[in-house]
């Protein structure tokens, strides 16, 4: 099983909707959950990070933690084509050394 | 100069061949990471330097290595390559070690193995 598994998509949506992307994790002791968007050819960018459970809100973005069920969550409100990218979730936590978990993304599509 | 930049972008290499990857880390970034992706697969840590040494390590064998420079720049050397190497790397840099959040990543360098 691994650290970190996040539905792969792809996704699909038309312009405007409500896209929700989600990851599990397995490790309690991961502390650090970030959500990154990957364009094509691209390296990862960071969206949004939130330390420890909670919600976090970022204009169109909102990221939700839930420590106690292992799950974390992006939403994106009123969605644009130029959204149309991989999103990866990653985390980190004490004694990691500073290593990133990713899971394996989820491959996004905003149809205008 | 702002952002971290890899070289090359591109590269096509032989099975049992070695390569050199190269990345210059953020303007006041002193750490850097070096990550494998494979096709549609979420980024893997291999290694981090901070100050010239290796810092941490991931899962991935002793013909995967690294060198940080004293102007923070980094390289990845490779040997013996596989076809299962076939993947992006990417380099991440940051301001200091250990940092959760704090990455900076490339565009990463596209290796082929045949």
């Amino acid at each position: 099983q691994k650290e970190v598994e996040q539905d792969p998509g792809p996704l699909s949506v038309p312009e405007g909707a409500i896209v929700s992307l989600n990851c599990t994790y397995s490790n309690s002791a991961f502390q650090y959950f970030m959500w990154y968007r990957q364009y094509s050819r691209k390296g990862p960018e960071l969206l949004m990070y939130t330390y420890s459970s909670g919600n976090k809100e970022d204009g169109r973005f909102t990221a939700q933690v839930d420590k106690s069920s292992k799950y974390i969550s992006l939403f994106i409100r009123d969605s644009q084509p130029s959204d149309s990218a991989t999103y990866l979730c990653a985390m980190s936590g004490p004694n990691q050394g500073g290593k990133l978990i990713f899971g394996q993304g989820t491959e996004l599509s905003v149809k205008p | 100069e702002t952002g971290v930049t890899q070289s090359p972008t591109h590269l096509i290499k032989t099975r049992g061949q070695q390569v050199t990857l190269r990345c210059s880390s953020q303007s006041g970034h002193n750490t850097v990471s070096w990550y494998q992706q494979a096709l549609g697969q979420g980024p893997q840590f291999i290694f981090q330097y901070y100050r010239e040494e290796e810092n941490g390590r991931g899962n991935f064998p002793p013909r995967f290595s690294g060198l940080q420079f004293p102007n923070y720049s980094s390289e990845l050397n490779v040997n013996a390559l596989e076809l299962d190497d076939s993947a992006l790397y990417l380099c991440a840099s940051s301001h200091r070690r250990e940092t959760n959040y704090g990455y900076t990543f490339g565009s990463g360098t596209r290796l082929t193995v045949v």
